[in-house]
């Protein structure tokens, strides 16, 4: 086990819903990534929080925000949900920016 | 195009081979690449972390080796076992970007008995 928690492990939405995903950290870790994984593909970067603040963000539309905690805890929220939208999200926590990323379990969100 | 490469893209193995994954990559400069394993439905692991300057690191049986030069890296499993199956991803995190992993794929690994 890496340490790094997600709730809740699987969800199911309906077309333009909201939802929030949240991660907790490793002990000791001020940055947090998070990522979305279809099926059969590699993760793709979605943004990273560092020390509360965003620190970088890939290419996906501002429907997909974060929020990283004082205790370094994060949320994603994915607004208005697209049935492409349906992928594991991985969040990953590290030490620092550059530091080996440790992946929690993921959330499996289905939406139809 | 993704920056980085593998194949094959599945395989499967007998319980007790050798096997051999490959990873090719475009990011550069890059800092260090890695190899993860991730099981079905769970998140990625590290297997092996080597920076651009070495050419290869071993964690048991599974054996990373990264050619700069080529830009080519390989990840060589020994004496595969059943738990051996799951998805190998190649990541390399470029220097400019610092903490924007660029991830493979992944090679999807079957090992049979």
């Amino acid at each position: 086990e890496t340490g790094v928690t997600q709730s809740p492990t699987h969800l199911i939405k309906t077309r333009g819903q909201q939802v929030t995903l949240r991660c907790s950290s490793q002990s000791g870790h001020n940055t947090v990534s998070w990522y979305q994984q279809a099926l059969g593909q590699g993760p793709q970067f979605i943004f990273q929080y560092y020390r509360e603040e965003e620190n970088g963000r890939g290419n996906f539309p501002p429907r997909f925000s974060g929020l990283q905690f004082p205790n370094y805890s994060s949320e994603l929220n994915v607004n208005a949900l697209e049935l492409d939208d349906s992928a594991l999200y991985l969040c990953a926590s590290s030490l620092s920016v550059a530091e080996t990323q440790y992946f929690g379990p993921g959330t499996r969100l289905l939406v139809l | 195009k993704n920056q980085v490469e593998q194949s094959p893209q599945s395989l499967i193995i007998l319980e007790g081979k050798n096997c051999t994954l490959q990873c090719n990559y475009t990011v550069s400069p890059f800092s260090n690449l890695r190899w993860y394993k991730q099981d079905t439905g769970r998140g990625p692991v590290s297997l092996t972390i080597m920076t651009f300057s070495e050419n290869t690191k071993s964690n048991g049986r599974y054996t990373a080796t990264l050619d700069a030069d080529t830009k080519q890296s390989s990840l060589h499993i020994t004496a595969s076992q059943l738990s051996d199956s799951a998805s190998y991803i190649c990541v390399v995190s470029p220097t400019d970007s610092w903490g924007k992993l660029q991830f493979g794929a992944g090679t999807q690994v079957v090992v049979t008995p």
